[in-house]
């Protein structure tokens, strides 16, 4: 299958500050990326779709004024988790896409961020 | 919204056994049904999926069903192996790739020697 890279893997920041994750799809191009948090012992929620090019879709319930999400081109998307408080603390995964060439989503290895 | 019910949530199996993990959805316009397996501390991988066309997949030990009319499926795994411990999640989609998956609970699978 398709290969998607996530960075960091790991992060410990501070209340208050931001941090970005990056998604990669290296090798294949991706119309569209998914992002998701997964809290420990629980399922994968999906917190937003991005086309490439363009804004993204937000899940309800998701702050998108809080979790910015960019997909600029069709290999990279980031996830800017602003103002980050313990409670944002979690696994984020993402996904990448082409709806053009196949069903499947190919998930990236996840970045855990805890914050402090 | 489409919601998707999966069970067991924990199932222990002794090595060689068969295991089987059911869900249920609640959409009939799902037609993508793909099962990820996901190892501690890492991204979920796909194992199988089926689309809604079909009603039967195999991929060596690992096996897959579907029947749309009662809206469900399930995933099979024969003759276990400890390395087929894991937490496996059940998803359903609306027309593919490009569309969001909806995931069921999850199911821990451990294969006990």
């Amino acid at each position: 299958g398709a290969v998607v890279s996530q960075h960091p893997s790991r992060v410990i920041c501070k209340s208050g500050t931001s941090v970005k994750i990056e998604c990669r799809s290296l090798d294949f191009q991706a119309t569209t990326m998914f992002w998701y948090r997964q809290f420990p012992k629980q399922s994968l929620m999906l917190m937003a779709t991005s086309n490439e090019g363009s804004k993204a879709t937000y899940e309800q319930g998701v702050e998108k004024d809080k979790f910015l999400i960019n997909h600029a081109s069709l290999t990279l998307s980031t996830l800017t988790v602003t103002s980050a408080h313990p409670e944002d603390s979690s696994f984020y995964i993402c996904s990448a896409s082409n709806s053009f060439l196949t069903y499947e989503q190919y998930f990236g290895p996840g970045t855990r961020l805890t914050v402090t | 919204g489409e919601n998707v019910e999966q069970h067991p949530s924990t199932l222990s199996v002794q090595e060689g056994d068969s295991a089987v993990i059911k869900c249920t959805y609640s959409d009939s316009a799902s037609n993508y049904f793909p099962w990820y397996k996901q190892e501690l501390g890492k991204g979920p991988q796909l194992i199988i999926d089926i689309r809604s066309n079909v009603g039967e997949k195999k991929d060596q030990r690992i096996a897959v069903t579907l029947n749309k009319t009662a809206k469900h499926f399930s995933l099979h795994i024969t003759e276990t192996q400890p390395e087929d411990s894991a937490v496996y999640f059940c998803a359903a989609s609306t027309t593919g790739g490009g569309n969001k998956l909806t995931f069921g609970t999850g199911t821990q699978l451990k294969v006990e020697l």
